[in-house]
């Protein structure tokens, strides 16, 4: 079964604060993401990468990077978290290959006071 | 504005009853459009999904219909269960790539 782990499954911060998120996954695949999902909007992508230290612009990248260092993680950061980054993170990984599958971690209900 | 447009947004369904949930495209580039199923605390996972050579797909109790000149898909699940309660996105991706658009989610409630 694949496994995609997310480091915290809720987190609080404060306006200004540099937030990192963790996904590790334990299939070997090429391909990792991160979405945000909110209520009305379903999962907008903000980063894909499909291969280490490859990263590509999703539809919402603005006051988001990412770190992929190794195949196996892939690190969203938040440089100077904003209200409006208050959210539900989801991250996915999937093999490189046509029409394959996403594979989701439980996400993380991040709070930004 | 989203690329993938989704309704409804919230569907409630007697047990045994059918829940459809609609979804339309634009981008005539899209080609390969998969249905996620989300519980409650979990991330969404793969439920069935289509590509546009076929008119409809059926996997159980699930089937999508897809009609290529209306730029429409959608899900029907038959026989609905309390267990399928549940958030459902649809989604599309061109050349049957890697990035997925997804759309604004149903939340389904089957009563029993």
């Amino acid at each position: 079964d694949v496994k995609v782990t997310q480091s915290s499954r809720y987190l609080v911060k404060r306006t200004g604060e540099k937030v990192f998120l963790e996904c590790v996954q334990d299939m070997d695949h090429e391909n990792m993401f991160w979405y945000r999902q909110d209520p009305g909007l379903g999962l907008r992508l903000i980063y894909f990468s499909y291969d280490v230290k490859m990263k590509e612009k999703g539809d919402i990248p603005e006051g988001y990077s990412v770190s992929r260092e190794k195949k196996e993680r892939f690190s969203l950061i938040l440089e100077s978290a904003s209200t409006n980054q208050t959210s539900m993170y989801l991250c996915a990984s999937s093999l490189a290959g046509m029409r394959e599958t996403q594979y989701f971690g439980p996400g993380t209900r991040l709070l930004v006071l | 504005q989203q690329q993938v447009k989704q309704s409804p947004q919230s569907l409630i369904v007697q047990k045994g009853g059918i829940s459809i949930i609609n979804c339309a495209y634009e981008n005539t580039a899209f080609d390969y459009f998969p249905w996620y199923q989300q519980f409650p605390g979990k991330g969404p996972a793969l439920l069935i999904a289509i590509r546009p050579d076929v008119s409809e797909k059926k996997e159980g109790r699930f089937t999508i219909s897809f009609n290529k000149s209306a730029k429409q898909f959608s899900l029907h699940i038959m026989d609905s269960q309390p267990g399928d309660s549940a958030t459902y996105f649809c989604a599309a991706s061109i050349n049957a790539g890697n990035m997925l658009t997804f759309g604004g989610g149903t939340r389904l409630m089957v009563k029993p």
